[in-house]
């Protein structure tokens, strides 16, 4: 059975700090999702990553992939309080179908503080 | 082209009651995984569909809960009988019939309460 687990499972910054959300996975797989999710709302994606290596940017969020390792990281750079959300990884099972149903990690309550 | 639509946003059912919610995929998708997302908790997977079949119901409760997804209209996930444990937010996702299958869309999600 596939498992995904993320850390934290809370975090809380000031403002202008730097800090990386880490989430591991049991079994194969190479792709690896991130979505942001606010108090209320649905989930919106942030990065898609797809191979051993991949790395995406966006603004001040920055997603790395190491298929070997089973780990993708999330990084924050110099947070400010719009980024204060809940903050999943997901990892699907497909193995050549179009089965791609998502497992996902608990979730990081990210609060960023003045 | 209109994201993921579901209806209805907010549903509050007596127990012993039915819940019906819809999912409405994107225009140009055939795919519909629905998942459940429990207080303080991620989400699960409960169900995929493709028009008129259901390929992976591996996360469905044995009794209760059906999905289903005709050919016209939308996909439908029926609670018979809610009890409060499902009491959760409901969300639907759609992905392309082709090119990247992978990529989801997610609906606002049905919070389903029950009394």
């Amino acid at each position: 059975e596939l498992k995904v687990e993320q850390n934290p499972l809370f975090l809380s910054m000031q403002e202008g700090k730097n800090y990386t959300i880490y989430c591991n996975y049991s079994t194969t797989s190479d792709r690896l999702y991130w979505y942001r999710q606010d108090p209320g709302k649905s989930l919106e994606s942030l990065f898609v990553l797809l191979s051993n290596g991949a790395v995406k940017q966006e603004g001040r969020l920055m997603a790395s992939l190491d298929t070997k390792a089973r780990l993708s990281t999330l990084h924050i750079t110099a947070a400010v309080h719009d980024l204060s959300a809940t903050y999943f990884c997901a990892v699907d099972q497909n193995s050549g179908g179009s089965n791609y149903k998502l497992t996902f990690g608990k979730g990081t309550l990210l609060t960023v503080n003045p | 082209n209109a994201g993921v639509m579901q209806n209805p946003r907010h549903l509050v059912r007596r127990r012993g009651q039915e819940a019906r919610l819809r999912c409405s995929p994107m225009k140009g998708h055939s795919h519909v995984y629905w998942y459940r997302q429990l207080p303080e908790e991620g989400l699960k997977f409960m169900v995929y569909l493709q028009k008129e079949n259901i390929i992976d119901e591996s996360g469905m409760p044995k009794e209760r809960f059906s999905a289903e997804f005709p050919k016209e209209g939308p996909s439908i996930l029926r609670i018979q009988q809610v009890v409060r444990g499902d009491s959760a937010a409901y969300f639907c996702a759609s992905s392309p019939t082709s090119g990247r299958r992978y990529e989801q869309y997610f609906g606002p999600g049905t919070r389903l309460t029950v009394t």
